[in-house]
């Protein structure tokens, strides 16, 4: 059981690029979302999907799209990367149930914008 | 906006010694909250998660309480290890226009030495 899987594991991106940071979980979760982990500023949520075909955006969306066209996986763009961007992302996925929606993380992708 | 705080920030003690983290929250209103495990560099790995209807959960040496009316969640740590050597992270889901988004705290980082 792979869990949740981030591609890729590091990233050296130049001002102005764009890339996609991929997510996806074989454990057929309705909710998935991205974080960006800074130092002295904790996990903070960029976007996230309560399930196939619908996003919403969490406390800083800005310079980063989202998509959910499958229940397993949720892309994370970045259409023009800035040196701001620089971080430690991470996808994490869970049920929406009430039942016990323990929340599932990826080992995250350490991103560096020059 | 609900706020999820962590004291202390930081934690250096001789193994063997039991140990308490702290986490508080501003609103009584949970859905749940999860204790979290991050080792550096690594991704985050969940320990326990407590129903808004619990009042505690243990798994081995760990045991987490929750008391609502306070906005408050205690991980207890019995018998410290070097190897519980990380950062601890604890997350509550708000009930926040029917979501249920976790908040994170900004962590404890624990260091166990020999």
């Amino acid at each position: 059981n792979a869990g949740v899987t981030q591609t890729p594991k590091f990233q050296v991106l130049k001002t102005g690029q764009s890339m996609t940071l991929q997510c996806a979980q074989d454990m057929n979760h309705e909710y998935m979302s991205w974080y960006r982990q800074d130092p002295g500023m904790g996990l903070r949520l960029i976007h996230y999907s309560v399930g196939a075909g619908i996003t919403d955006q969490g406390e800083v969306p800005n310079g980063y799209n989202v998509s959910r066209s499958t229940t397993e996986d949720f892309p994370l763009r970045l259409l023009s990367a800035a040196p701001s961007q620089t971080s430690v992302y991470f996808c994490a996925s869970s049920t929406t149930g009430l039942a016990k929606n323990i929340q599932y993380f990826g080992a995250g992708t350490r991103l560096s914008v020059l | 906006k609900q706020e999820v705080t962590q004291i202390p920030a930081a934690l250096s003690v001789p193994e063997g010694e039991n140990l308490v983290l702290n986490c508080s929250f501003t609103d009584s209103a949970i859905y749940n909250l999860q204790w979290f495990r991050q080792d550096p560099g690594k991704g985050l790995t969940s320990l326990l998660l407590i129903q808004s209807s619990q009042r505690e959960q243990t798994s081995g040496r760990l045991n987490a309480s929750l008391d609502k009316s306070s906005g408050r969640s205690t991980l207890y740590i019995a018998a410290s290890q070097p190897g519980d050597s990380a950062t601890y992270l604890c997350a509550v889901r708000f009930p926040s226009g029917g979501s249920y988004i976790p908040t994170f705290g900004r962590g404890t980082s624990l260091i166990v030495h020999p």
